[in-house]
């Protein structure tokens, strides 16, 4: 298992600005992933943190919006670039020991961060 | 990812079994079940995994049918803490870890 803290916990920004989140992991582990849960809804995958290269991002979230670092195998960030109050949501950090399969599937999650954005 | 359906709500009583269903009709022979649960104001807990074989660790127990297209996530002593949203995953084999999250089951462990 790995154990993943997240900086901050909780922020209240205003419109226009931009906050970065940190996602440090206990472990050096393959694979990284940056989720969106907004007010009372499920979690929705906004990229994959890959070392050394650029995030893979799901449809609806681009890069300009969520630029990602990964810079080692223990450490991601997540940017929310010029946000609205429709960025209001928890951010979540997760990170995988697999490449695939089922391993891939075994995800550890961090305590999220809670936006809002005013 | 094979589509899973969960019910919305189901109540326990402490000390009791839990059985949260799933049905994974879709599923194909190489996607595993996956079951997370996320407790109010946390991130979510991965629970356990399996492919056809039943499957138990210490905090739950996995039952797959024989034809896997369901699944029955089982919490053999339900205390209150268990109280939290039940999620089944199934995601695709050649998936990058884009583990779809539905609604889930919401359990309610009452005293």
């Amino acid at each position: 298992s790995a154990v993943i803290s997240q900086k901050p916990s909780r922020d209240i920004c205003q419109r226009g600005t931009s906050l970065t989140i940190q996602c440090q992991v206990d472990s050096q582990v393959t694979m990284m992933f940056w989720y969106r849960q907004q007010p009372g809804q499920s979690l929705t995958l906004i990229a994959t943190a890959n070392q050394g290269s650029e995030a893979t991002y799901e449809s609806g979230f681009v890069i300009d919006k969520f630029p990602i670092s990964r810079p080692n195998l223990t450490f991601s960030t997540l940017t929310v670039s010029n946000m609205s109050p429709e960025d209001s949501s928890i951010y979540l950090c997760s990170a995988s020991q697999g490449y695939s399969g089922r391993r891939l599937g075994t995800q550890y999650f961090g305590p999220g961060t809670r936006l809002l954005v005013l | 990812d094979a589509k899973t359906t969960q019910p919305t709500s189901m109540d326990c009583a402490e000390g009791r079994a839990a059985n949260l269903p799933c049905n994974h009709s879709t599923i194909s022979g190489n996607e595993y079940v996956y079951w997370y649960r996320q407790i109010h104001s946390q991130g979510p807990q991965y629970i356990i995994h399996g492919l056809k074989n039943n499957e138990t660790n210490e905090m739950a127990s996995l039952i797959i049918t024989e034809d896997r297209k369901s699944s029955t996530l089982i919490l053999p002593h339900a205390t209150l803490r268990d109280t939290a949203v039940y999620y089944c995953i199934a995601p695709s084999g050649g998936s990058q870890g884009n583990l779809i999250f539905g609604k889930g089951t919401k359990l309610s462990v009452k005293p």
